[in-house]
């Protein structure tokens, strides 16, 4: 039963074009997160949400788009990807519990860009 | 800024052969320190939170430390299993980073048997 699933596993597709990553989390927690994990493999936060409501907005360019519609799910929408963009996406979810809340991940979308 | 320094960036250890990995950290305010595991081609998976200095925690032949500047994971006898990359993340007492996670660049460990 995984607790946060994402979709697709692998992206490959030409620059210029827009593609989104799903997420999903059945734990009931009520923050979600997307990450960024580059070839060196730094894991870097980009967005995230509490309550379907934006909390977290990193240095990202506008291209990239999160949109939570509940709770449960968390999408991310890329218009005119790049070459930079290549990477792997990782979601992710916690229940914030005085601000101490463990994050639980997805198993990432390897986004390559051509 | 927030900065985790993660050391070594690599390890080899043969099996059964003890020692630890080192997580030092920069924070204004210190919520929780997290360890986290991530094998090849997965997502990294939640090993240990510590909240103050001095306090330790244990799974298997892992062993997680914490002082004010730094952490330590001690992996005592390891096993080929064990190969992964090991994260160490902080979540800072800062009002604008409630939810926000710094993650440093990993150790990567291998056990050779």
């Amino acid at each position: 039963d995984t607790a946060v699933s994402q979709t697709p596993k692998y992206l490959v597709t030409q620059m210029g074009n827009d593609k989104s990553i799903k997420c999903e989390q059945n734990l009931g927690h009520d923050t979600m997160y997307w990450y960024k994990q580059d070839s060196k493999k730094f894991l870097k936060i980009m967005f995230s949400y509490n309550n379907k409501e934006l909390i977290i907005n990193e240095t990202v360019p506008n291209r990239f788009s999160p949109k939570s519609p509940d709770k449960a799910h968390l999408n991310l929408h890329i218009n005119s990807l790049e070459l930079g963009d290549s990477a792997v996406y990782f979601c992710a979810s916690s229940q914030f519990v005085l601000g101490t809340g463990t994050q639980y991940f997805g198993p990432g979308t390897r986004l390559t860009v051509l | 800024e927030d900065q985790v320094t993660q050391s070594p960036e690599a390890l080899r250890l043969q099996e059964g052969e003890s020692s630890s990995l080192n997580c030092s950290y920069t924070v204004s305010g210190l919520r929780g320190l997290f360890w986290y595991r991530q094998d090849p081609g997965k997502g990294p998976e939640f090993l240990f939170t510590l909240y103050s200095a001095g306090e330790e925690k244990e799974k298997e032949r892992l062993k997680a430390t914490l002082t004010k500047k730094e952490s330590f994971l001690h992996i005592t006898a390891p096993k080929p299993e064990d190969s992964a990359t090991y994260l160490c993340a902080v979540h800072p007492n800062s009002g604008g980073s409630n939810y926000k996670l710094t993650f440093g660049k990993g150790t990567l460990l291998t056990v050779n048997p």
